[in-house]
């Protein structure tokens, strides 16, 4: 059971142009949302995150949406830069990050100089 | 560096052989993850502790694997008897409130 789905395995987007990462997620009790990124060879590193009680939160070129009803959330950086290519995680959790974070699949981000 | 910190990076054993790693956390974090990826994967949850206390294990966890933090500092996986399907990358994750920062992760390779 995948409660936390990344659906596109892909994409690549231009260098000074949008990057859109999409997530969905199944479990209504999860209330905190974070994105990290993955470089090969590493452990994952914390991007930002979200409450369950926002809808918006935006760190320099990071902006991370909350669809609640949609029971969607959305990466969004711009512009984007040769070093974002690598692979994004969406990961949820519940009791406000005071517990395991369940991950989805992953996004692997090609930015094209 | 104050980051998370995990040993060794990587390990090559052989099947039926024990292999234990260590995760020393951020220094001020009380909660400690495991966690384990495989290729293609997130990670995905194994255990963790606050402070000393183990307070949840995965189902999926096999009895093979425990962990400790006796002292509720560093932190202690081991895997008994491995098996070829233990071969994967373990990461040690850390946190105080919400935000949890890993580790670079133990590379586990089972021949």
């Amino acid at each position: 059971d995948q409660q936390v789905k990344q659906n596109s395995p892909s994409l690549s987007v231009q260098e000074g142009r949008i990057s859109i990462l999409n997530c969905d997620y199944t479990n209504s009790m999860f209330d905190y949302f974070l994105w990290y990124k993955k470089y090969p060879a590493e452990g994952p590193t914390f991007l930002i995150s979200i409450s369950s009680i926002k809808d918006k939160n935006e760190d320099g070129r990071f902006t991370v949406f909350l669809n609640k009803s949609a029971k969607h959330l959305s990466l969004h950086i711009v512009p984007s830069q040769p070093g974002d290519s690598a692979v994004y995680f969406c990961a949820a959790s519940k009791n406000f990050g005071n517990e395991k974070l369940t991950f989805g699949t992953g996004t692997r981000l090609t930015i094209i100089p | 560096d104050t980051g998370v910190s995990q040993d060794p990076r990587h390990k090559i054993t052989k099947r039926g052989q024990n292999v234990t790693f260590r995760c020393d956390p951020i220094s001020e974090h009380n909660r400690l993850y495991w966690y384990r990826q495989t290729l293609g994967q997130g990670p995905e949850f194994l255990t963790y502790f606050q402070n000393e206390a183990q307070l949840e294990k995965s189902r999926l966890l096999s009895d093979r694997f425990s962990a400790e933090r006796p002292k509720g500092s560093f932190s202690t996986l081991e895997i008994q008897r491995t098996e070829q399907g233990d071969s994967a990358m373990y990461l040690c994750a850390s946190s105080f409130q919400g935000e949890q920062f890993f580790g670079p992760g133990t590379r586990l390779t089972v021949l």
